[in-house]
Order: structure tokens, then sequence, then C-alpha cells
């Protein structure tokens, strides 16, 4: 079955960039909404954002325009960058697929297992 | 936005509980439900409000529509005891509950 894993530094210095990509496996990028969600230590869920398999993305207005999601389909990668960071970025950063093809309002069914990001 | 109550809550094996989750708007049944259990991610258990994702226990039950969803642990089994989240997609942002801590 299909599998996520993120993947990136696990420090960045503040006003720099985060750089990470979710390398998808046992299945396609193809027909399928991805988000990126994001969890602050002992806090709850952010969402980031979605990208669709064609490129169209959505994010969240209150990362200010740092955010931005690219898909690779050569690769089967998709990518999330955000710039300037500062600690308040500091969190486990997920990657999900979107439960149904070709919708976004079902729910997130597949999850990589996160990776930690500080920012310092 | 999603308010979800409580924020925290004891129970013994066995026993029957709810979680709350209400929109500040209307979101029609586009509302999920996950659990979380330490250094974990998320794992769907509804989508569209009441729809059992394939493999999770029938005892997880969800219901509602428009701004109040209730999600329903019938028999607390141990493995259940762990924070769950709702999540609305009818608009983006797709929100987050704040988390209720099952203990």
């Amino acid at each position: 079955q299909v599998q996520l894993q993120e993947s990136g530094p696990g420090l960045v210095k503040p006003s720099e960039t985060l750089s990470l990509t979710c390398s998808v496996s046992g299945g396609s990028i193809e027909f399928y909404y991805w988000s990126w969600i994001r969890q602050s230590p002992g806090k709850g869920l952010e969402w980031i954002g979605y990208i669709q398999d064609t490129g169209r993305t959505s994010y969240n207005p209150s990362l200010k325009g740092r955010v931005s999601i690219s898909v690779d389909m050569s690769k089967n990668q998709i990518s999330l960058k955000l710039a300037p960071v500062t600690a308040a970025d500091t969190a486990v950063y997920f990657c999900a697929r979107h439960l149904i093809a070709a919708r976004h309002q079902d729910g997130l069914g597949v999850w990589g297992q996160g990776t930690t990001v500080a920012v310092s | 936005q999603l308010t979800q109550s409580p924020s925290s809550l004891s129970a013994s094996v066995g026993d029957r509980v709810t979680i709350t989750c209400r929109a500040s708007q209307g979101i029609s049944s586009f509302l999920s439900w996950y659990q979380q259990k330490p250094g974990k991610a998320p794992k769907l258990l509804i989508y569209a409000a009441s729809t059992l994702q394939s493999g999770v226990p029938s005892r997880f039950t969800g219901s509602g529509f428009g701004t109040d969803f209730t999600l329903t642990i019938s028999s607390l089994q141990p493995e259940d005891f762990a924070t769950y989240f709702c999540q609305q997609s009818h608009s983006t942002p797709h929100s987050f509950g704040q988390g209720t801590k099952l203990e």
C-alpha cells in the first residue's frame, strides 16, 4: 500500500528557508490531493496547505505567504518550502494523502511518520 | 474555526465516551475525526461526519451535520486511550480542533 516518508534538515536557522520532501512509495501522486500539516511541541495540529496532482494549491492564510508546496511527478515527491522561518515554526511536519482520489473534502487517509524541525 | 470539548477526559475501560466538535459556521458533513498516540501520526477514524474508515473498529461512531458533531466510543478498550482531533474540509484552511486527550 502507499507509504509516505518526510525528509529534510532537522535544524534551520531563523530567517532561513525550511525545505522538506515527502517521498511517496507504493503508489502514484497522480489523481490525489496532498497536504502538509504541522504540530508544535505539545500543541495541536495546524493545516499548512494542499496541492493537487495538477499543481493547484491552497495555503493557510495564517502563514502569510511564506509557504510554497510543489509536486515532482517524475520523482513521486511533494515538497514544502517555508521562508523566512522563526522559532514559532519549530514543529513536527507531516505530509498526508487525501482519502479519495480527486477530492479534498474527505479527510487525510494516509500519513507519513513526520519529521521534526527545530528553528534555532 | 472548530471548538472541541472537552479538552481532556478521564474514563475507564468499558465506558462509553462522547467528544464534541462545534464549527463556527456550517460545514455540511465535511468533518473528519482522527486518533493520535504519542510520537505517532494521526490516524483517520471517521470521515464525512459518520463514515467509518476501513479497518476502524465499529465501537467508533460519528454523527452530526452543519455545526455540531460528535465522536462516540461505545466501549473503551485499552488501546483507545489517546488524543482525538476533528478536522473540517468544507473550506480552506482545513482547520483542526484543539484536541481531546482521553486518559
